[in-house]
């Protein structure tokens, strides 16, 4: 049992280019939500889902893309980084929502030049 | 929508002592209250949680405290050792709130010998 795993770990873009984080769960958890991680900002929400087929907006949705085709997996995909989104990115899920613990991945430090 | 703060951003007690961490919540429906902890380099990790219908959870060394009415809640580590040593995050949550979980800005403890 895995829990929750993120691909790539490490990751250093130029500015326009494009990239897709996965993100991969064998809990059979409903909900998975994509956060990214800022010096003295905490956890903000990027995006999430209530369940395989679904996505909805977080907090700072502006710039990324998501899909979560299959219920394991959700992907966040950014279409053409910016500097400002350099960041420590972190996939969760949960069984039933957000008044459920979270399991986090590993995370994955991108840093966009 | 749910606005969090959490102070103080950082936090130095010797081992042995007690640490407290404090977090004010907006929004009157929130009724779940988790805290993370976070060592360096790793992924958050629950540690403990509360919902509203309590006022009170301890843990062995940790203790949660929910103050309803003035909408605060507070995480204590009572003798505190090295390995308590991480940024701790606290959260809040309610049914409804489109399924967000909304992070403070984290709390760095160091524990020194």
């Amino acid at each position: 049992n895995a829990g929750v795993t993120q691909t790539p770990k490490f990751r250093v873009l130029k500015t326009g280019q494009s990239m897709t984080l996965l993100c991969a769960q064998d809990m059979n958890h409903e909900y998975m939500y994509w956060y990214r991680q800022d010096p003295g900002m905490g956890l903000r929400l990027i995006h999430y889902s209530v369940g395989e087929g679904t996505t909805a907006k977080g907090e700072v949705p502006d710039g990324y893309n998501v899909s979560r085709l299959k219920k394991q997996n959700f992907l966040l995909g950014l279409e053409s980084a910016a500097p400002s989104q350099t960041s420590v990115y972190f996939c969760a899920s949960s069984i039933q929502g957000p008044n459920t613990e979270a399991f986090f991945g590993q995370g994955t430090r991108l840093t966009v030049v | 929508g749910e606005n969090v703060e959490q102070h103080p951003s950082t936090l130095s007690v010797q081992e042995g002592d007690s640490a407290v961490i404090k977090c004010t919540y907006s929004d009157s429906a929130s009724n779940y209250f988790p805290w993370y902890k976070q060592e360096l380099g790793k992924r958050p990790q629950l540690i403990i949680d509360i919902r509203s219908n309590v006022g009170e959870k301890k843990d062995q060394r940790i203790a949660v405290t929910l103050n309803k009415t003035a909408k605060h809640f507070s995480l204590h580590i009572t003798e505190t050792q090295p390995e308590d040593s991480a940024v701790y995050f606290c959260a809040a949550s309610f049914t409804g709130g489109g399924n967000k979980l909304t992070f403070g800005t984290g709390t760095q403890l160091k524990v020194e010998l």
